[in-house]
This record gives C-alpha cells, structure tokens and sequence, in this order.
C-alpha cells in the first residue's frame, strides 16, 4: 500500500528565505505527483504536477522535482513570501486511474 | 475562484440528525469526488462518481450516502454519524475518472467543516 510521508509537519521561517518542501512515497510505481496548497477555510489549489516520466516541473517561483527510484520528490519555492503561508500537500497517482494517495501536508509559516 | 462551490460551509449537528452536504462544479467536468480531511491524518478519498456513476466506495461506512443526480451536482448525506465523524469534508471534479488515468487535475470546494456532537 503506498504511503506519502511529509516531513517536517509545520515549517516558520523570515521572509525571502529559499525553502525545500520533502515528500516521500513508498511505492515507486506512481504515474504522477502533484503538489497542492491549501489556505485555511479553502479547497486544495493544484500547484505543479510531475508526469512519472519527468525529473522536474516550475512555475513562477516554484520548482517541483521528482526521483521515482528514491521514491522523493522536492518542492522548491524561491525568495519566500508572506502570501506563501499555506499547508502544502503531495499526492501520488498510481494504478492506472485518477485516484489520489495524500500526505499529511506540511504547515508553512513565513513570517514579513 | 475553483468553479467548485460547497454548502454549508460549516455544519453542526446531533448524532441522530440527518443532513446533506451539496457540491456543485461549474466546470463542465464528468467526475466528481468526496474526500473526508480529519486532524493529523491524510486527505482520504471515500467516493468517486463517473458520468453519475459511482465508480469508487473506499469502504466507507454506510452512515455516509452519497448521490449524484447529474454530472454538476453531487451530495453527501449524513445519518448517526459519530463524533469521530467530524472533519472538513471537501468535494473535487476532473474532466474524466479514468483507469488509463493520472491526466486528469482535480478541482477543490472550499470544504464543509462538520462537527458532530
């Protein structure tokens, strides 16, 4: 059964701080992995998804990558800010359908 | 703004009531999805609906009973439930539930906060 860990739980930092966002899986049979962020009192917002085939994705600030045989995947976000402060979560497709494994999320504070 | 729209927000309510929670897409899409996010533990899918069709049931208890009378809207209906019930129930729609998948981006409602007494 596959597991997605997200360590740490909670994260504070100074703003325009350089941070790296960890999620591991177990089962490194995934067709894609996705990273959303979710504000307080509001649904999930897709950030970047990584196709099983690719190493890396950006957007913006942001930079998703992904090592299948490590079962890792690193979400990078450039010169912090505020407005950053969010849970973010990593979710695996796997199986051949659209069926999302989440981790627990990753509390993120940056503080101005 | 998703184009995901959920209601009520917020819900409280007895172990013996009965209630319903609504979910509405206004993307066009033919999959829907319910999700339960309780404290310190991950996103869970419990059910998914595919051109109305329940496709999956994640063994979820029958005291959850969800209907789908068309590709917008979707419900979630709640009898007995038991305190440990109390999450924030959160609703999705993709273009496709697909077993070819891992295309597909799901969308997010904002979520119902249930609290069960």
């Amino acid at each position: 059964k596959q597991e997605v860990t997200q360590i740490p739980a909670a994260l504070s930092v100074p703003e325009g701080e350089n941070l790296v966002l960890n999620c591991s899986f177990t089962d490194s049979a995934i067709y894609n992995l996705q990273w959303f962020r979710q504000d307080p009192g509001k649904g999930l917002t897709s950030l970047l998804l990584i196709q099983s085939s690719q190493r890396e994705q950006t957007s913006g600030r942001l930079n998703a990558s992904l090592d299948k045989s490590s079962g890792r995947s690193t979400l990078y976000i450039a010169a912090s800010q505020p407005g950053d402060s969010a849970t973010y979560l990593c979710a695996i497709t796997q199986g051949g359908s659209e069926k999302l494994v989440f981790g627990k999320g990753m509390k993120l504070t940056v503080n101005p | 703004e998703t184009g995901v729209t959920q209601t009520p927000r917020h819900l409280v309510m007895g172990m013996t009531n009965k209630k319903s929670l609504k979910c509405e897409q206004h993307l066009g899409h033919n999959a829907m999805y319910w999700y339960k996010q309780s404290a310190k533990k991950p996103l869970e899918l419990m059910f998914v609906y595919n051109f109305k069709e329940q496709t999956e049931n994640n063994s979820v208890p029958s005291r959850f009973s969800p209907e789908c009378p068309n590709s917008s809207h979707l419900f979630l209906h709640l009898h007995t439930l038991q305190p440990e019930d109390s999450a924030l129930y959160l609703c999705a729609s993709s273009q496709v539930f697909s077993l070819g998948g891992g295309q597909e981006t799901q969308y997010f409602g904002p979520g119902t906060r249930l609290l069960v007494l």
